[in-house]
């Protein structure tokens, strides 16, 4: 089974940007995955933030864009807040089997 | 307001059965693919299944491939996941999820355990 990369932690100071990533083992992602990258704060559900790629729902901050970079998907967020604070994890499709990452534990401090 | 409301969650030994519940309101259920996500609190996600929108497709992760049956009842917006052979690494917090729209539920918890 795939294994899907995350940097298992960032800090940002507030009104900062900074760049989130998600990597295959199999090698490049693509748009053929469909990266989704996902919130998740304590003790709450995770609420889903991109989807497909690069697609915002209505209730995602305007600061926070996606893409694919250098081989991976990519999230970024310009202009964090301190609700900004909070784990995020991206997924990839192989084929129909979904693969987590690991999660990216984001500091604004 | 969307929701997404599991249950059947509890506690299970292991070698037992149990059967969660996902039931959808306010939420163009029958559009969408679904799929079950699980997480051990203070862990990470995990996907565990997903069904596609007539219920003639699904597909599993390795861990429950064999042991867990997903499947939807379009009539009643409701999405289920048939757990046997329930194992101890089997406890979580069981999500329903839509992806796509966007939308989780809160979250079932399952113990298995003697």
């Amino acid at each position: 089974q795939a294994v899907v990369t995350q940097e298992p932690s960032l800090t940002v100071s507030p009104g900062g940007t900074v760049t989130l990533t998600c990597g295959s083992s199999t090698g490049a992602v693509t748009s053929g995955h469909y990266p989704y990258w996902f919130q998740q704060k304590p003790g709450q559900a995770p609420r889903t933030l991109i989807y497909e790629t690069n697609n915002k729902h209505s209730w995602t901050p305007a600061r926070f864009s996606a893409s694919l970079l250098g081989g991976k998907a990519a999230l970024t967020l310009s202009g964090a807040q301190p609700e900004d604070d909070a784990e995020y994890y991206c997924f990839l499709s192989y084929s129909g089997v979904v693969v987590f990452g690991g999660g990216t534990k984001l500091t604004v401090l | 307001e969307v929701q997404l409301v599991e249950s059947g969650g509890g506690l299970v030994q292991p070698g037992g059965s149990l059967r969660l519940s996902c039931a959808a309101s306010r939420f163009a259920f029958s559009s969408y693919y679904m799929h079950w996500v699980r997480q051990v609190p203070g862990k990470g996600l995990v996907w565990v299944s997903r069904i596609n929108i007539d219920g003639s497709g699904t597909t599993y992760a390795d861990s429950v491939k064999g042991r867990f049956t997903i499947s939807r009842d379009n009539a009643k917006n409701t999405l289920y996941l048939q757990m046997n052979s329930l194992r101890a690494e089997d406890t979580a917090v069981y999500y329903c999820a839509s992806f796509k729209s966007g939308y989780w539920g809160q979250g079932t918890l399952v113990t298995v355990s003697s």
